[in-house]
């Protein structure tokens, strides 16, 4: 099992819908982070969410960090074509920046 | 200007052969990685190192063997490749080692083991 357990695992919608990707854990961490991975491209990050709690907006996106810091979630409004792409949620879990990586979610939509 | 570069893009070659991955940045960072991503998108730490220094060593077979010249590279050395080490390898760095810090990615190295 991995540390972190993201889902749905793949999700396909159409342009104007909203939808909710999940990073769950048993473990608490320090900082979480979300990236986003392009076909052929690295991933390329998103935001950083350091305090329990936390809720983070980005223009469409809004991320939300646990309140015991074990959890996060990322709810995009209005999807459009341009946020198809693999979300990934990363944990650092000591003070230094080792990242565990969820196993990604592919993010598909439609026009 | 590309920040994270690694060469080759494609690499294709037989079993039991050496082989390098070159990265460099052009950021000023302090700290650099290697990352396995394997074909079902599982992106996983294998090496970190800050200012030269060796500071992440994952449970990674011997064969692999990182060396940092200077801060702004950090290449990777496969001896003996299987074909289980088919994957991406992505090199990334980041200003510092601290939990938060941004990592930037490079675009990649797709490793194909015949």
């Amino acid at each position: 099992t991995q540390l972190l357990e993201q889902s749905p695992q793949f999700l396909s919608i159409q342009e104007g819908e909203n939808l909710t990707v999940y990073c769950n854990s048993s473990s608490v961490f320090s900082s979480l982070q979300w990236y986003r991975q392009e076909p052929g491209e690295g991933p390329v990050l998103l935001v950083t969410v350091v305090t329990g709690g936390e809720v983070k907006k980005l223009k469409r996106l809004t991320f939300q960090f646990g309140d015991a810091r074990k959890d996060s979630s990322l709810h995009i409004t209005a999807a459009q074509p341009g946020d198809t792409g693999l979300y990934l949620c990363a944990g650092a879990q000591a003070a230094g920046n080792k990242l565990t990586f969820g196993g990604g979610t592919r993010v598909l939509v439609k026009p | 200007d590309t920040a994270v570069s690694q060469t080759p893009k494609y690499l294709v070659t037989q079993m039991g052969n050496d082989k390098s991955i070159k990265c460099e940045q052009n950021l000023g960072h302090d700290t650099m990685y290697w990352y396995k991503q394997d074909s079902k998108k599982f992106l996983k730490i294998m090496f970190s190192y800050n200012n030269k220094e060796l500071i992440i060593n994952e449970t990674v077979p011997n064969r692999f063997s990182p060396k940092s010249p200077d801060k702004a590279h950090l290449n990777l050395h496969i001896n003996s490749l299987e074909l289980g080490d088919s994957a991406v390898y992505f090199c990334a760095s980041s200003r510092g080692f601290w939990a938060g810090e941004t990592q930037y990615f490079g675009p990649g190295t797709r490793l194909l083991v015949l």
